[in-house]
């Protein structure tokens, strides 16, 4: 067990909707890194906040936000979905903003399936 | 920029032989090193990670990393695979300066008994 939680653990849900994902990271670590899982494009970084402050874009599409809130929780809000949407998305943390010599502690991830 | 390439995207292996998982990167600064493994229906966790210092790295279960700067490789090897070794592994990379890390695109490792 990571310390990284994730909820839901499933969500399914139509084209066109919108859903929001959330992540609470390991007690006492400032960042939060969203990733993108799926068959044809791999992990993919989504983006990075840091102690509520965005600190890192990867690619995140225009329909995609989040956000980081003062207790450090962060949620991944995802519209207008499409069914390429589907994907595994994993939530990590670790204590800096800058890396360091730390690791990412992957949470179990939330699986979207968009029909 | 930095990358990161993993060699196989798949290695099926029989239990109790060794194995050995390819990972290049390529960066113009100083890096640290990261493999990641992936269990089904998990999240990743770290194996074992290259900061400085001796170029051999020991993990948990077994696995260890040789960091070849002159090659830019950080190749996986375990002696002895078990069943249980089957999963994805990710190669990863981050500028010692920098926070963002780049992860490479994932070994599958298949071990048949």
């Amino acid at each position: 067990d990571s310390g990284v939680t994730q909820t839901p653990k499933h969500l399914i849900t139509a084209t066109g909707q919108r859903v929001t994902l959330r992540c609470s990271p390991r007690s006492g670590d400032l960042s939060v890194y969203w990733y993108q899982q799926s068959l044809d494009q791999g992990l993919q970084f989504l983006i990075q906040y840091y102690n509520g402050e965005e600190r890192a874009k990867g690619n995140i599409l225009e329909r995609f936000s989040a956000q980081q809130f003062p207790d450090l929780h962060s949620e991944l809000n995802l519209s207008s979905l499409e069914l390429g949407d589907s994907a595994l998305y994993f939530c990590a943390s670790s204590p800096r903003g800058d890396g360091g010599t730390y690791e990412q502690y992957f949470g179990p991830g939330t699986r979207l399936t968009v029909t | 920029a930095q990358s990161v390439t993993q060699l196989d995207s798949q290695v099926p292996v029989f239990e109790e032989a060794p194995v050995e998982l390819r990972c290049n990167y390529s960066s113009s600064v100083s890096v640290y090193l990261f493999w990641y493994v992936q269990y089904p229906n998990q999240g990743l966790q770290l194996l074992l990670k290259y900061l400085s210092g001796s170029t051999l790295v020991k993990g948990i279960n077994g696995f260890e990393a040789e960091f070849n700067k002159s090659q830019t490789s950080f190749h996986l090897r375990k002696p002895s695979v078990h069943i249980s070794d089957t999963a994805e592994y990710f190669c990863a990379v981050r500028n010692t300066g920098g926070f963002k890390t780049i992860f490479g695109a994932g070994t599958r490792l298949f071990v048949k008994a």
